[in-house]
């Protein structure tokens, strides 16, 4: 069983377009996380929900809006995609407390053509 | 602010040799985590380790060994009799302490480590 599953692996898509990327988890942890790696691999977070709510919200335009319909699902999805949203983008899992570790999904490329 | 710096861009070893690479790591937290993260040429990024700020003693498996010292803010990543299959970009990071979905991974702009056969 995929502890942390990202769909669609790929996305190719063209500027304009909408598109969502879904994720999913099985590790029954709390929070859950968006972060992008651009193409040098430079890897920063850009949204965490804590059961459902909303907790950290970076610096990132309003076209991304993540969703998490529940503990186990956290959706982003994208408006009017633009060329320099292409990246890969990585769904993670953390576990909170003393014990407090990070899990992530195999992440999705996106390009925008 | 945090702050994780990984000085060595890109190396290369032939293989079984040992290798070394670097983390120097700035943050105002008393509690804090530290991660090193494995990133394979497939995609993918691999949970290696978490050390705590409050455990210094330095951590072994297998291959593997860790070197955390708080005195020099480094969190130091040893492979040992390195192999072709270890060729990938390793990342380390550092988050503050556990806080209910506040505890975002600031990232090292990561290594390249290419194992020659």
């Amino acid at each position: 069983d995929t502890a942390v599953s990202q769909t669609p692996k790929y996305l190719v898509t063209q500027m304009g377009n909408d598109k969502s990327i879904k994720c999913e988890q099985n590790l029954g942890h709390d929070t859950m996380y968006w972060y992008k790696q651009d193409s040098k691999k430079f890897l920063k977070i850009m949204f965490s929900y804590n059961n459902k709510e909303l907790i950290i919200n970076e610096t990132v335009p309003n076209r991304f809006s993540p969703k998490s319909p529940d503990k186990a699902h956290l959706n982003l999805h994208i408006n009017s995609l633009e060329l320099g949203d292409s990246a890969v983008y990585f769904c993670a899992t953390g576990s909170g407390g003393l014990i407090y570790e990070q899990y992530f999904g195999p992440g999705t490329r996106l390009t925008v053509t | 602010a945090q702050k994780v710096t990984q000085a060595q861009t890109e190396i290369s070893v032939v293989e079984k040799e040992d290798v070394t690479l670097d983390c120097v790591y700035e943050t105002r937290d008393t509690t804090y985590y530290l991660f090193w993260y494995k990133q394979p040429p497939s995609g993918e990024l691999v949970f290696l380790i978490r050390r705590n700020s409050f455990d210094e003693q330095n951590e072994i498996s297998g291959r593997y060994s860790w070197n955390f010292q708080k005195s020099t803010s480094s969190f130091n990543f040893t492979i040992t009799a390195s192999q072709v299959v270890d060729s990938a970009v390793y990342f380390c990071a550092l988050s503050g302490p556990s806080n209910f979905g506040n505890e975002k991974l600031t990232f090292g702009t990561g290594t390249r480590l290419t194992i020659i056969p």
